[in-house]
């Protein structure tokens, strides 16, 4: 178990360019999330994954955004056209959430070292 | 949105001192979690209290729980250098997200 792996660690863009970011999680976990984090700030959730779905992505910024998980493994984070409103901290993080229903789920997520965007 | 406020801010301590930070909350929850997140790095996650609990212990942490104040307390005891960073409750009312405050951040003097 190596933990949650990002990649790149830092990008730096210009405005109007296309990124993408690469998170590789915990082999065994079945769940993937993306956050948003800003100075100062706590990470802001953006999308997540389980296994290969895409359970929840109204969160995403804008249609901008788009993030991938096709075999249920690594996922790729998409931004498009990227302006300097972007620039932030960009984390992943996965867990394994077995059963369903509220109340019965410990959701402990454990983080990559995040991506660090610079939109100049 | 971010649902977790923590208090204070910013907190400046000796070591060996006891750090004390809180957070409070707007609407039900499951379970809330605290996570450490040194300079610019990933959040590691230190302790979960399920809402039926009222405190819980881990190493020199102890977390307590007040759901009809809808608030949590983060203790670390015997402070060291190494727990300079900044610390985060984060609510679990729905099973796929996590909402993050925006954070303590706690300075440890030598």
């Amino acid at each position: 178990d190596t933990g949650v792996s990002q990649n790149p660690r830092h990008k730096i863009t210009k405005r109007g360019q296309n990124v993408t970011f690469r998170c590789d999680p915990i082999s065994e976990h079945n769940r993937l999330y993306w956050y948003r984090q800003t100075l100062g700030q706590g990470p802001e959730f953006l999308t997540y994954f389980q296994n290969e779905a895409q359970l929840e992505k109204s969160r995403l910024l804008s249609d901008r955004f788009s993030a991938e998980r096709p075999k249920g493994s690594f996922s790729t984070l998409e931004i498009q056209r990227t302006e300097q409103g972007d620039s932030a901290m960009y984390l992943c993080a996965s867990s394994l959430v077995l059963g369903q229903g509220t109340g019965k789920v410990e959701n402990i997520q454990y983080f990559g070292a995040g991506t660090r965007l610079s939109v100049l | 949105s971010q649902q977790g406020e923590e208090d204070p801010q910013a907190l400046s301590i000796q070591e060996g001192e006891n750090a004390t930070m809180n957070c409070s909350y707007k609407t039900s929850i499951n379970n809330l979690q605290w996570y450490r997140q040194n300079s610019g790095r990933g959040l590691v996650h230190l302790i979960l209290i399920r809402s039926n609990e009222r405190e819980k212990h881990s190493g020199r942490l102890r977390v307590t729980l007040d759901t009809s104040k809808k608030s949590s307390s983060l203790l670390i005891t015997a402070s060291r250098a190494a727990d300079t960073a900044s610390y985060f409750c984060a609510t679990d009312g729905d099973d796929y997200k996590l909402s993050f405050g925006a954070g303590t951040t706690v300075t440890v003097r030598a």
